[in-house]
């Protein structure tokens, strides 16, 4: 069965500092994709990225960028210059592309809290 | 366009009454989930439809739980005689064909059984 680790319950940093956010996974399929979640107070959780387990290709998007590693089976979330407004709950998911029927398999999320 | 939404967002039952939640996914999404999210967890998968079909229900905690999606659009997640177990959030979530990995999702109903 599949799971996701992210050690990291709570986070505070200052706004403006860098902040990462660990994602362990384990599976023992080769194709999957993985996800990161950001669910605000409001408690919707919106999609920031989708990750396919063939392509290792770092990714950046504005202060967000995401790094996977598939040797160390790890999809880590790195915010450059936090703000206040990036304070919420991450969640890292992962779904199996084969048999998996489409369902999200979560971790624990990581509650970040950025002050001035 | 409009999102996933939910009703009602906020339920308060005795332990032992039934409820009933609602969702409306985005118009034209075919697949359509349920989540569970306890306090301080992620979410965990209930149950999930393919157009009105239930294809997978394999998270469904007990037989109190019961879900359905008779024409295919509008999803109830029903449960029976509620515990105080039962206290979590109930996320939607759907997806369309063509990004079938991506679920959007509602903002959930929070449930509080007393």
């Amino acid at each position: 069965a599949q799971k996701v680790t992210q050690a990291q319950t709570e986070i505070s940093v200052v706004e403006k500092e860098d902040v990462t956010l660990d994602c362990v996974y384990e599976t023992r399929d080769t194709t999957y994709y993985l996800f990161w979640y950001k669910q605000p107070p409001s408690g919707e959780l919106v999609f920031l990225i989708r990750r396919n387990s063939f392509d290792e290709q770092n990714e950046i998007s504005g202060r967000y960028s995401w790094n996977f590693q598939k040797s160390t089976s790890s999809f880590n979330f790195t915010i450059t210059a936090s703000q206040v407004v990036d304070s919420a709950v991450y969640f890292c998911a992962l779904i199996l592309l084969t048999g998996g029927g489409n369902k999200l398999t979560f971790g624990t999320g990581t509650q970040l809290k950025v002050e001035l | 366009g409009a999102g996933v939404s939910q009703s009602p967002r906020y339920k308060v039952a005795k332990r032992g009454q039934d409820v009933a939640l609602r969702c409306d996914p985005i118009s034209g999404h075919v697949s359509l989930f349920w989540y569970q999210q306890a306090l301080g967890q992620g979410p965990e998968f209930l149950t999930y439809f393919q157009n009105e079909a239930q294809l997978d229900k394999s998270g469904l905690p007990s037989d109190r739980f019961f879900a359905e999606r008779p024409e295919g659009s509008v999803s109830t997640l029903k449960i029976q005689r509620t515990q105080q177990e039962d206290s979590a959030v109930y996320l939607c979530a759907s997806s369309s064909n063509r990004a079938a990995y991506e679920q959007y999702f509602g903002p959930g109903t929070r449930l509080t059984v007393t």
